[in-house]
């Protein structure tokens, strides 16, 4: 099954963006999968925030603001999610996820997020 | 409004059983399929099994495989998840997930410490 990287940790400034990555294996095409998005903080379960697939076919979770947004680098094989104005209530963890069959999905190793 | 409760967890010695449940309300429980996936302390994420919406066909992680049965009964809206011969490595806090490909309604989550 694909493995999913995701850098353990990153940082920024409140009001700076984060731009968090979750690459695919280079004989795995990014373009394949529609990427998912999950935020976890402590004692919670995961939240859904977005999926991305192409500027096309995308979605947002339900309550989920705008500033959360999905794309992909080809060039890098990777999906972004990138967070806009952060606050301090987005220090998390968060996890990409692909659906490599209809039975089963992948998660990323997760990444970190830390609001200095 | 979609409500996921699980239950079950507790503490057991390697080798030993427990059984999860996931309560489920507040949708048609037997349209959908459902997900158990677990996160380990210090670790990330991982799917553990799948069952689709009528119990007819079932999907494992290797890691879990042989060793854990996932089953369903959709008359009390209750998702299981029976654990055999646990080891040290399946310590994580459960969730149960209903199938929505966004995976967008998730329980609360019971922990297991083997």
């Amino acid at each position: 099954q694909p493995v999913l990287t995701q850098p353990p940790s990153s940082s920024a400034s409140p009001g700076e963006s984060a731009r968090l990555t979750c690459t695919l294996p280079s004989d795995i095409s990014i373009d394949r999968y529609k990427i998912y998005w999950y935020q976890q903080k402590p004692g919670s379960p995961p939240r859904y925030l977005l999926n991305y697939y192409s500027d096309s076919d995308k979605g947002q979770g339900s309550g989920v603001p705008s500033r959360f947004s999905g794309s992909k680098d080809a060039s890098a094989n990777a999906g972004i999610l990138l967070i806009s104005g952060l606050q301090s209530e987005d220090e998390a963890d968060y996890y990409c996820m692909i659906w490599p069959s209809n039975a089963y999905c992948v998660f990323g190793g997760g990444t970190k997020l830390t609001v200095l | 409004q979609v409500q996921l409760v699980e239950s079950g967890g507790g503490v057991v010695q390697p080798g030993g059983s427990l059984r999860l449940s996931c309560a489920a309300s507040g949708f048609i429980f037997s349209s959908y399929g459902m997900h158990w996936v677990r996160r380990a302390p210090g670790k990330g994420l991982e799917w553990v099994t799948f069952i689709r919406y009528d119990g007819s066909n079932k999907f494992y992680a290797e890691s879990v495989k042989g060793r854990f049965t996932i089953s369903r009964d959709n008359s009390k809206n209750t998702l299981y998840l029976q654990m055999n011969s646990l080891r040290t490595e399946d310590t994580a806090v459960y969730y149960c997930a209903m199938d929505t490909r966004d995976l967008d309604y998730w329980g609360q989550g019971t922990l297991v410490t083997v």
